[in-house]
Order: structure tokens, then C-alpha cells, then sequence
């Protein structure tokens, strides 16, 4: 596609129920990063996948969390057993090689737990 | 540990110029980006600077001191559409990428 896409933009879920989010990187990009952002807050690292490579999961805020990615295509992020402390934008970007390239962001999905 | 400090919030007159600074302690260094962000958008790419000295591009120029973990951004000729938070990012060692939590833009006519 021409750009990054994520699903859905707006999810919004109870209390300890799971949740999965997608993302579509660019076609051919081999790195994909997911963030976290709360409201007025920077971007918070997640995961980062690279081609083949085991991914660096070092971001993960707890077991809850967990992402997967098929390839150099589509990833999703899981967040198990939500809590109200999850609520934020996730937003994934992809860039062609690795983090020395830009990084080509998402719209990102607005997440509420209520 | 790592860390990446901007100025919360700054306000600058429209025509005026701009300066933006980030300080950065990290584990290792492997590039600085500055991103714009406008509020309720995905950030987008402004600038990358791996070595020392001053990349210009357009209105927009990104200062590097790799000795002093210093970058700066530098916006001239400031437009309403300028307001934005303005975030700096830093690839450590690793590859990872740490990000600051960004500088809110203010630009008043």
C-alpha cells in the first residue's frame, strides 16, 4: 500500500477483555515498530521486529503484552485482560531496513478501556 | 540509564525563527531524528543527523553534537502551521529507538 494502515482506528473495550491490533506496514519494508502514547506523552517503545530476526520485545510493559508478525507483512499486537491503564494511541511504523531509516508512522489505533 | 530531555512547551511569533533543543544520555549512538507531530496526527519525518554539524533542509535545520548529546531543530520563517509538538529521537545501541516527549509549539500571530 502507499502507506502505513492500522486497524481499527478506535477501539474502545472493558475492563479485562482482550484486545488485537493490526498493523499493514509499507510493502518491502523489513522493520516494524510498535509505540505506545499516552495523552500529552511521547512515544513509548514497544517491539521492533527486523525481517526474520527474533524480535526485540524489550518494551513490553508486562506479560499482557505480545505481538506477532508473518513475515515482512502484516503484524498484530495483542493486549490480554486490558486495564484502564492501557488506554492510549498505538501506533506502528515501518521503515525499509532498520532504525537508521525514517520510520513511516501509522494513523494509529485510539484505544479506551473502560 | 537513558534519557532524553526537550523543553516542555514553547511559543514563537509567526516570521520569527525558532530553536528547539534536545539532550540526550544514551546507551550508545547510532543517529538522531526529529519528527513533527501535529496533534491527533502520526508523527512524520523532519530530519536525521549521525554525525556532527548542521543539516539544512528548507525552513527546517537540525544541529548534531555527538560529544555534548545535544541536537538542536531550528525552524525559520514560523508559520501558523508550525504548531505542532516537535519529538527527538535517538537510535542507542541495539537499534533501539528512544524517543523524548516532545516539545508543544506554539505560534502566535
Amino acid at each position: 500500500g502507499a502507506g502505513v494502515s492500522q486497524s481499527p482506528s478506535n477501539k474502545v473495550t472493558e475492563k479485562g477483555k482482550d484486545v488485537e491490533l493490526r498493523c499493514d506496514p509499507i510493502s518491502g519494508h523489513t522493520a516494524l515498530y510498535w509505540y505506545r502514547q499516552r495523552l500529552g506523552q511521547g512515544l513509548e517503545f514497544l517491539i521492533y521486529f527486523q525481517g526474520n530476526s527474533a524480535p526485540d520485545k524489550s518494551g513490553l510493559p508486562s506479560d499482557r503484552f505480545s505481538a506477532e508478525r508473518t513475515g515482512e507483512s502484516v503484524s498484530t499486537l495483542t493486549i490480554q485482560r486490558t486495564q484502564q491503564e492501557d488506554s492510549a494511541v498505538y501506533l506502528c511504523a515501518s521503515s525499509l531496513l532498520g532504525p537508521e531509516e525514517t520510520q513511516y508512522f501509522g494513523p494509529g489505533t485510539r484505544l479506551l478501556v473502560l | 540509564g537513558q534519557n532524553i530531555d526537550q523543553p516542555t512547551e514553547m511559543t514563537a511569533t509567526e516570521g520569527a525563527i525558532v530553536q528547539i533543543n534536545c539532550t540526550y544520555q544514551t546507551s550508545g549512538f547510532n543517529g538522531l531524528f526529529w519528527y513533527q507531530q501535529h496533534a491527533g496526527e502520526a508523527p512524520t519525518f523532519l530530519s536525521y543527523n549521525v554525525l556532527d554539524g548542521l543539516e539544512e533542509k528548507g525552513r527546517f535545520s537540525s544541529f548534531l553534537s555527538r560529544s555534548k548529546g545535544y541536537s538542536y531543530l531550528l525552524l525559520k520563517e514560523l508559520q501558523m502551521k508550525d504548531s505542532a509538538s516537535y519529538l527527538c529521537a535517538v537510535i542507542q545501541a541495539g537499534f533501539k529507538t528512544i524517543f523524548g516527549a516532545g516539545t508543544r509549539l506554539f505560534v502566535k500571530a
